[in-house]
């Protein structure tokens, strides 16, 4: 099956600083690549939707400004949390949708902001 | 309401034996029908899609009811690795292929 990577798995930094995390689909070109943060014991939430050479449509609640998406090329896309604080700590997950709209699920990036 | 409910369990049964989840979703107009699995700290992965006159894949059946707005997993002969979070998933209406998780149901097998 189709595989996503994410990297970096897992990221401990401190207050006020940005990460950077990125999302590549492997075998294939993804036009379409989505965002999601799972708070522990609670659902997967959308936060994004990112397209290849356009500007991500974000969820409602969600702050463009603080969560950047750049989505360059067909096999990446990258989401910068900027000037992160404690309660950005989360599990964040991309995944990649191939020409059938199936999707495939990167690993996950754990995300601790002290 | 949230648009997506489960049971979140968790759910202990011994080996071998057969568990139901339920899922109930709000929208009527909601397309197409998912179970996921998760793995703890890892991503969701896909078990089976859900279609109205249900489906079968090994151990495993789901069924969707549009009617009520009901969606079940049905997992038999329980092995231990079964024992994970079962998670229902809808897509969001008006969205395309946009996926909406429920919270998810533990499941755990035991001896």
């Amino acid at each position: 099956g189709a595989v996503v990577s994410q990297h970096p798995s897992r990221v401990i930094c401190k207050s006020g600083t940005s990460v950077k995390i990125e999302c590549r689909s492997l075998d294939f070109q993804a036009t379409t690549m989505f965002w999601y943060r799972q708070f522990p014991k609670q659902s997967l939430m959308l936060m994004a939707t990112s397209n290849e050479g356009s500007k991500a449509t974000y969820e409602q609640g969600v702050e463009k400004d603080k969560f950047l998406i750049n989505h360059a090329s067909l096999t990446l896309s990258t989401l910068t949390v900027t000037s992160a604080h404690p309660e950005d700590s989360s599990f964040y997950i991309c995944s990649a949708s191939d020409q059938k709209d199936t999707q495939y699920f990167g690993p996950g990036t754990r995300l601790t902001v002290l | 309401r949230k648009e997506v409910e489960q049971d979140p369990g968790p759910f202990n049964v011994p080996e071998g034996a057969t568990v139901a989840f339920n899922c109930t979703y709000s929208n009527s107009a909601s397309q197409s029908f998912f179970w996921y699995r998760q793995d703890c700290r890892k991503e969701p992965k896909l078990l089976m899609s859900v279609y109205s006159s249900g489906n079968e894949d090994g151990r495993f059946t789901a069924q969707l009811n549009r009617a009520s707005q009901y969606i079940s997993l049905l997992i038999r002969d329980s092995k231990l690795s079964d024992s994970a979070t079962y998670l229902c998933v809808v897509t969001k209406t008006g969205g395309g292929n946009k996926l909406t998780f429920g919270t998810g149901t533990q499941l755990k097998v035991e001896l």
